[in-house]
């Protein structure tokens, strides 16, 4: 079956840092990959998606790359901040004829230091 | 516009009981799903609906998971016999079409944290 698999947490780093969580996944075909974030006390939100190989996503400032080669789908930001401290979600839909759900890997919590 | 929205908040109920967990979807949207979130891990697939029919079914645990949308807006996720392994956050998602390898984006609730005791 589907799955995704994403770097445990916590991950502690300190304002103005350079964040990778890394995502990997297993699923038949070409699944659409997602980052979905959230915030405390707040429910899930798209962060960013790619939906074919080597296709980028970006949004305020993070960006994920598809990497059918090594099947990941790493989320980087160049320089974070408190603000950024929250709960990522890695998570895939399979490509037409599988099911219509979301996997989701189970979260990375990162915390920011100023 | 109002995003989803989900009530009650909390439910706290005892082992054996029957729940029911509603959602409001999004305006239009006419996919609506529904996951399960339990403590430490990410949401689980439970059920999704193109309009009024469940299209795929294939994440409910067991029977006593059941999920209607009569009129292809409100849902109610409906538990009967609760165990304390059903306690987690349900989560409702809809986005505007849905379907078979869709990319739509799906629009979460805030969730409905269910504890049995």
């Amino acid at each position: 079956g589907n799955s995704v698999t994403q770097m445990e947490g916590p991950v502690t780093l300190s304002e103005e840092a350079f964040l990778t969580i890394n995502c990997t996944y297993t699923a038949t075909g070409y699944p659409s990959l997602f980052w979905y974030v959230q915030y405390p006390g707040e429910g899930l939100q798209l962060l960013l998606k790619a939906t074919k190989a080597d296709d980028k996503g970006s949004n305020k400032g993070f960006e994920a790359t598809y990497r059918k080669e090594t099947t990941s789908f790493h989320l980087e930001k160049g320089s974070v901040q408190v603000s950024d401290s929250a709960v990522y979600f890695c998570a895939l839909t399979p490509p037409g004829g599988g099911a219509d759900g979301l996997t989701f890997g189970k979260g990375t919590h990162l915390i920011i230091q100023p | 516009g109002a995003g989803v929205s989900q009530t009650p908040s909390n439910k706290v109920t005892e082992k054996g009981k029957y729940v029911e967990l509603r959602c409001d979807p999004i305006s239009g949207h006419t996919a609506l799903y529904w996951y399960r979130q339990s403590l430490g891990q990410g949401p689980e697939f439970l059920i999704y609906f193109q309009g009024t029919g469940a299209a795929d079914d294939s994440g409910l645990p067991n029977d006593r998971f059941f999920a209607v949308r009569p009129e292809g807006s409100v849902s109610t996720l409906k538990i009967q016999r609760t165990e304390r392994g059903d306690s987690a956050v349900y989560l409702c998602a809809s986005s505007l079409n849905g379907g078979a390898g869709s990319t739509d984006t799906q629009y979460f609730g805030p969730g409905t944290r269910l504890t049995v005791l």
